[in-house]
């Protein structure tokens, strides 16, 4: 079974820009969550999507955006981009929304966004 | 505010020796708690899911334990290896009031085995 896979890898923008990040989950997952990991504030949720909807939310402007298609796969933009943007945008996907069973989440290997 | 906090920020131990990483929470409503291996430049894997009635769970060389009472987690390696040098994270969940889980990371313990 293939695993996370994550589009781009790398990600050279500069400031103002916009970018779209890709994620497709491990086959029959349908629930997506993204997240920011910077060596400050380390791995920080986004959102998470279950069968095209936004189920939650972190607490990030609203310049992050999310959007999930009917095959799961997830896609994340972000406007305007801000040098502070810079980090690696993780995502990982489980079989169901969050939970109290606990679902295991399986990340990809993320894409590093450099903003100049 | 729900804080996850992780000791120590860093650890060196020879290869071989046995380690114990701690992490202490303070989220609510717990729903469960999870230990991930993170190498430098990939993703987190996740090793270990506890919910609220399990104390105790092991993967391999890796034991987490959990004590809901006192907020705290304890991620114990045994015989480590050198591929154990990684980043491990504990993740702290907490049921809003939407049903849905709302997740908090802790800054993590930077793990180096050395030879």
């Amino acid at each position: 079974k293939a695993g996370v896979t994550q589009t781009p890898r790398y990600l050279i923008k500069t400031r103002g820009q916009q970018v779209t990040l890709s994620c497709s989950p491990i086959s029959g997952h349908r629930s997506v969550s993204w997240y920011q990991q910077t060596p400050g504030q380390g791995l920080q949720f986004l959102f998470e999507y279950f069968s095209e909807t936004q189920r939650n939310k972190g607490n990030f402007p609203g310049r992050f955006s999310g959007r999930q298609f009917s095959n799961s796969r997830s896609e994340m933009n972000v406007s305007t981009l801000e040098l502070g943007d810079s980090a690696l945008y993780l995502c990982a996907s489980s079989s169901y929304y969050s939970s109290g069973s606990g679902d295991t989440q399986y990340f990809g290997p993320g894409t590093r966004l450099t903003v100049l | 505010k729900n804080q996850v906090e992780q000791s120590p920020q860093s650890l060196i131990i020879l290869e071989g020796k046995n380690c114990t990483l701690q992490c202490n929470y303070t989220v609510s409503p717990f729903s469960n708690l999870r230990w991930y291996k993170q190498d430098t430049g990939r993703g987190p894997v996740s090793l270990t899911i506890m919910t609220f009635s399990e104390n105790t769970k092991s993967n391999g060389r890796y034991t987490a334990t959990l004590d809901a009472d006192t907020k705290q987690s304890s991620l114990h390696i045994t015989a480590s290896q050198l591929s154990d040098s990684a980043s491990y994270i504990c993740v702290v969940s907490a049921m809003n009031s939407g049903g849905y889980q709302k997740v908090t990371f802790g800054t993590g313990t930077k793990l180096q085995v050395i030879p």
